[in-house]
Order: structure tokens, then sequence, then C-alpha cells
């Protein structure tokens, strides 16, 4: 069964530094995407990166960086230079690349309070 | 600006009583999807519609019905048949059959009492 495991209920970090929110994920799928959503207390579901089974690199967006280790099924997120406005709940999500069933699967979401 | 709109923002009802929760997009997006919340928990997919005229059931799809007459409209209606319907509602768009992220709107919060 495909499943995404974030283990960290909640995460403290100071600003300006870095930190990284881990992701585990369970797929017999041999090909799957892997996203990260950021969730402000607004509510809005904000995609912050992707990143594809088979891309060779690991993804980066400003910021923010994808840690892809395929063989430990790990998708971890990090977020360099830590800002205050980073204060949110970030979900890990998934999805299959083919086949008939490509829903998204979600895990149940890291906060993170970042401290000035 | 293109994206995805949900109204209202907040949204109370009496026990009983249906309610359609909006979303319109304007991203040219073929498919739409609908999300419930629930404190402390991810996202459970309510129904999904990848082309108009077509939807399909997600994993939590009793108790609620959609339509998808227009491409840029996916209105969720909340039944009586729906035990716990109090909970926070996401729409969603995304090219359709694009391995890319879905895009988000600002959610809908329904209280039921």
């Amino acid at each position: 069964a495909q499943k995404i495991t974030q283990t960290q209920p909640g995460m403290f970090v100071q600003e300006k530094e870095a930190v990284t929110l881990d992701c585990t994920y369970d797929t017999s799928d041999p090909s799957y995407g892997l996203f990260w959503y950021k969730q402000p207390s607004s509510g809005e579901m904000i995609f912050l990166i992707y990143q594809g089974s088979y891309d060779q690199q690991n993804a980066t967006e400003g910021r923010y960086s994808l840690n892809f280790q395929k063989a430990r099924k790990s998708a971890n997120l990090v977020i360099s230079a830590s800002q205050l406005g980073d204060s949110a709940m970030y979900f890990c999500a998934m999805r299959p690349l083919a086949g008939n069933n490509r829903k998204l699967i979600w895990g149940l979401g890291t906060s993170l309070a970042v401290n000035p | 600006d293109g994206g995805i709109t949900q109204s209202p923002k907040y949204l109370f009802r009496k026990e009983g009583q249906n309610v359609t929760l909006s979303c319109e997009q304007n991203l040219n997006h073929d498919a739409m999807y609908w999300y419930r919340q629930d404190p402390g928990q991810g996202l459970r997919l309510i129904y999904y519609s990848q082309i108009v005229n077509d939807f399909q059931k997600g994993d939590i799809a009793e108790g609620y019905s959609v339509s998808r007459e227009k491409k840029e409209s996916f209105p969720l209606t909340v039944t009586s048949a729906q035990k716990n319907p109090t909970a926070f509602y996401l729409c969603a768009s995304s090219i359709r059959d694009s391995p890319y992220e879905q895009y988000f709107g600002p959610g809908t919060r329904l209280t039921v009492t």
C-alpha cells in the first residue's frame, strides 16, 4: 500500500538557520512524483517543490531543496536561512506517474515554528 | 491573475441542510479536485474530475456530490447524509495527466451545528 510518513509532528528552528523536515514513503510503483506543500495559518496549500523518482539530481527551488534518497525511500525537505514567514504546516505527498490511480497520497504534516 | 477561488471562506449551516461549496478556476486546467482536511490530519480526497461532465469518487465520497458542467467550475454539495460535515474543504486543479503539482484555492471552513 502507498503511504507517506512524516515522523516530526512539530519542529522549532532559529531564524536564519537551516531546518530539515523528514518524509519517508512506501510505494511499489516504479515511477512516482514527490511533492512538498506549505500550509500557513490562512489555510491555503502552497506548492513548494517537486521531485520525480527518475530525476538524477535533487530538486531545488530558491531556499527549498529536496534531499531525495531513493534507496531509503526518503524525500526530506531542507529549508535554508529560515524566515519568520516559514512558520507553517508542511506536507509531503506522493503520486504514481503511471497507471489509472494517480491520486496524491498525503502525510499528516509537520508544524514548523521559526523563532526570532 | 490566474488562480482558484473558493467562496465563502467561512460557512455555517444547521444539521440536516444541504450546502454547496463553490470552486472556480481560471487556469484553464482540465482536472479539478475536492479535499477534506480535519485537525491533525492530512488531506483526504472526496471527488475529482479529469474532464468536463466526468468525475470520480475519491476515498471519502459518501455524503457528498459534485458536478462538472463547465471547465472552470467544480461545486461540491455536502448533503445531510454526511455524518461529520464540519471540516476545512480545499479545492485544487491541475493540468490533466500532468505529473506535476496541483494548485489549491484558499479553502472553505464549514461548520455544521
